[in-house]
């Protein structure tokens, strides 16, 4: 069964500091990672999406990296804004004909201004 | 990218009546999903829609408590039905789309 764990739970930076989200995966049969943002009581916002091909995948600040092999996912943002504070949760997407998504608990970002 | 319309976006209800959460879809897709986010938690998934077919639920899910339907490639919905506090969560849908998951807005449900 595929487990996402993501840590710390809560993080709390000082504005313009680059800051390094980690997501980690039991199972590395994986067809596609995906990181989305959520902020309080709100849907989800879809940030990046890497398939199991691929080693990293970049838009704006954000840049997130998949290395299957060791179950492990990062997102990294750059020069964080206070607008970045939210909670964002790390999916998996299992092969095979199920397409089913594997959630983390998220982690809450707090950026100071 | 495609884009969810999801409503209600919140409500408040009492116990023991249903709600019925509507997602239209801006395109068509052949898979939607249902997801219960409850307070501090992270989303578990309660049923898998296909158009055609009966919805596919998850364990600790059943249908006669969240009845859904699928009546065409761009619309869905979720009822919670003989509602109690403990049904108190956000209510998302989502598609696959080629491009990953796309979700909608959430309905926010307060049980009394």
């Amino acid at each position: 069964k595929q487990e996402v764990t993501q840590i710390p739970a809560a993080l709390s930076v000082p504005e313009g500091e680059n800051l390094v989200l980690n997501c980690s995966f039991t199972d590395s049969a994986i067809y596609n990672l995906q990181w989305f943002r959520q902020d309080p009581g709100k849907g989800l916002t879809s940030l990046l999406l890497i398939q199991s091909s691929q080693r990293e995948q970049t838009s704006g600040r954000l840049n997130a990296s998949l290395d299957k092999s060791s179950g492990r996912s990062t997102l990294y943002i750059a020069a964080s804004q206070p607008g970045d504070s939210a909670t964002y949760l790390c999916a998996v997407r299992r092969t095979g004909a199920n397409s089913k998504l594997t959630f983390g608990k998220g982690i809450t970002l707090s950026v100071r201004p | 990218s495609a884009v969810i319309s999801q409503k209600p976006s919140r409500d408040i209800c009492q116990r023991g009546t249903s709600l019925t959460i509507q997602c239209q879809v801006d395109s068509q897709v052949t898979m939607m999903f249902w997801y219960r986010q409850q307070p501090g938690q992270s989303l578990t998934l309660i049923a898998t829609a296909n158009q055609g077919s009966e919805a596919t639920y998850e364990s600790g899910f059943v249908i006669d408590k969240f009845p859904i339907s699928r009546p065409n490639l761009t619309f869905s919905t979720l009822t919670v039905s003989n509602m109690s506090p403990e049904d108190s969560s956000i209510y998302l849908c989502s598609a696959l789309l080629s491009h990953g998951y796309t979700f909608g807005s959430g309905t926010r449900l307060t049980v009394v």
